[in-house]
């Protein structure tokens, strides 16, 4: 496709339940961003694949948080257990690079946990 | 602590005026700086940037200043237009994939 698709667009889960949030990048970007972005604040960084290698995963929250992108295309991020304090948007962005002006953002999944 | 600070939640301007977005940081480290817009319901896209080694940056209606002793930069938009209306967020880096984002800035274009 044309951009970043993210899926769902709402996901609305009980709180103790795992979700599963899905991020399809650009064709033939290499890297691959996640971002949670709470309501009222700016997106904060998750992790970052390059390929199929996680670079960096120091800003995923708690060790509930896992990211997976096994082929170097498709991304999951999976949230086990999730608590209300995971209700936010969570942003999926790729690029052919890594610098931010490259980055294309997909719409994101807005997670609901009650 | 919020390394990347928009300290106005909003700002409301008349078509055609000037619309300035003002962004504080906090890090010396950071080399690299953003603007993105982002409309309802939609991914933030990227607007223009800036280079520390910089201090201004052009391209069309939109300008970036960057002012390195005082760690601040604004974003500004002229003639603004209606289409503009969106919330507006400031990102830095330093020399790292990882952008640090402010909280944002609601703007309203008048007609």
């Amino acid at each position: 496709g044309a951009g970043v698709s993210q899926s769902p667009r709402y996901k609305v889960a009980k709180r103790g339940q795992d979700v599963a949030l899905r991020c399809d990048p650009i064709s033939g970007h290499v890297s691959l961003f996640w971002y949670q972005q709470a309501l009222g604040q700016g997106p904060e960084f998750l992790t970052y694949f390059q390929n199929e290698a996680q670079l960096d995963k120091s800003g995923l929250p708690s060790d509930r948080f896992f990211a997976e992108r096994p082929e170097g295309s498709v991304s999951t991020l999976k949230i086990q257990r999730t608590q209300q304090e995971d209700s936010a948007v969570y942003l999926c962005a790729s690029s052919l690079g890594d610098r931010g002006d490259g980055y294309t953002f997909g719409s994101g999944t807005r997670l609901t946990v009650v | 602590d919020q390394q990347v600070k928009q300290n106005s939640p909003s700002l409301s301007v008349q078509e055609g005026r000037i619309s300035i977005l003002n962004c504080d940081y906090t890090n010396s480290m950071f080399d690299y700086f953003l603007w993105y817009k982002k409309y309802p319901a939609e991914g933030p896209t990227f607007l223009i940037s800036i280079s520390s080694i910089k201090d201004k940056n052009e391209d069309g209606r939109f300008t970036v200043f960057l002012n390195k002793s005082a760690k601040h930069l604004s974003l500004h938009i002229v003639p603004s237009q209606p289409g503009d209306s969106a919330v507006y967020f400031c990102a830095a880096s330093g020399n790292s994939y990882k952008l640090i984002f402010g909280s944002g800035t609601r703007l309203l274009v008048r007609p």
